[in-house]
């Protein structure tokens, strides 16, 4: 049971590019988030979703798209990278008793 | 709104100490409550949760945490502080229930621990 599998556990991006963060559950979980982490500021949720094909906006959605297709992934994609882009994602999942958290994501944009 | 609000950004104790981070929220119903923990270059683990009855909860590690109602607030303690408890603790509330707006989690800004020797 792997639980909350994020890919890649690093990335460096230059300005403009785009890539697609992976997250992956297989607890059948039907909520599924993407949070991002900065000194001083906690968890932002950037987006989330309450099933397959069902997603909605967090605080912090801007440069950001999701889809869910399937309950078990769902894909960050960063659109166009900027360097207020870079941060440390973690993808999470999770049902009526909580969520459970992945290793996360260290994204650096130069 | 919905938010929380742990009000201590650093705490430092020393081993064997008793600890207390403070958790207040504000939100429209009666919440679930939660508390994670996060150890450097880790992700989020559960500590523990409410969601009704007893108000006094245990959690892993040897932590509970109280829920008022009356003071909107989800206090994490641990009688005797352990080395390995220093941390960064998270407070996190939410209604987990099927949903448009639901299904989310708020999250604090976190407290930082740090246990002396």
């Amino acid at each position: 049971n792997a639980g909350v599998t994020q890919t890649p556990k690093f990335q460096v991006l230059k300005t403009g590019q785009s890539m697609t963060l992976q997250c992956a559950q297989d607890m059948n979980h039907e909520y599924m988030s993407w949070y991002r982490q900065d000194p001083g500021m906690g968890l932002r949720l950037i987006h989330y979703s309450v099933g397959a094909g069902i997603t909605d906006q967090g605080e912090v959605p801007n440069g950001y798209n999701v889809s869910r297709s399937t309950t078990e992934d769902f894909p960050l994609r960063l659109l166009s990278a900027a360097p207020s882009q870079t941060s440390v994602y973690f993808c999470a999942s999770g049902n009526i008793y909580g969520y459970t958290f992945g290793s996360g994501t260290r994204l650096t944009v130069v | 709104a919905q938010s929380v609000t742990q009000p201590d950004i650093h705490i430092t104790v020393s081993e064997g100490a008793s600890l207390e981070l403070r958790c207040n929220y504000s939100y429209g119903a009666t919440p679930y409550l939660f508390w994670y923990v996060q150890s450097p270059g880790q992700g989020l683990q559960l500590l523990l949760k409410y969601f009704s009855g007893d108000t006094l909860v245990q959690g892993i590690k040897g932590f509970e945490a109280e829920f008022k109602r009356s003071q909107s607030s989800f206090n994490l303690r641990k009688p005797s502080v352990h080395w390995s408890d220093a941390a960064e603790y998270f407070c996190a509330v939410g209604r987990l229930r099927r949903g448009s707006t639901l299904g989310r989690l708020y999250f604090g800004r976190g407290t930082q621990l740090t246990v002396w020797p």
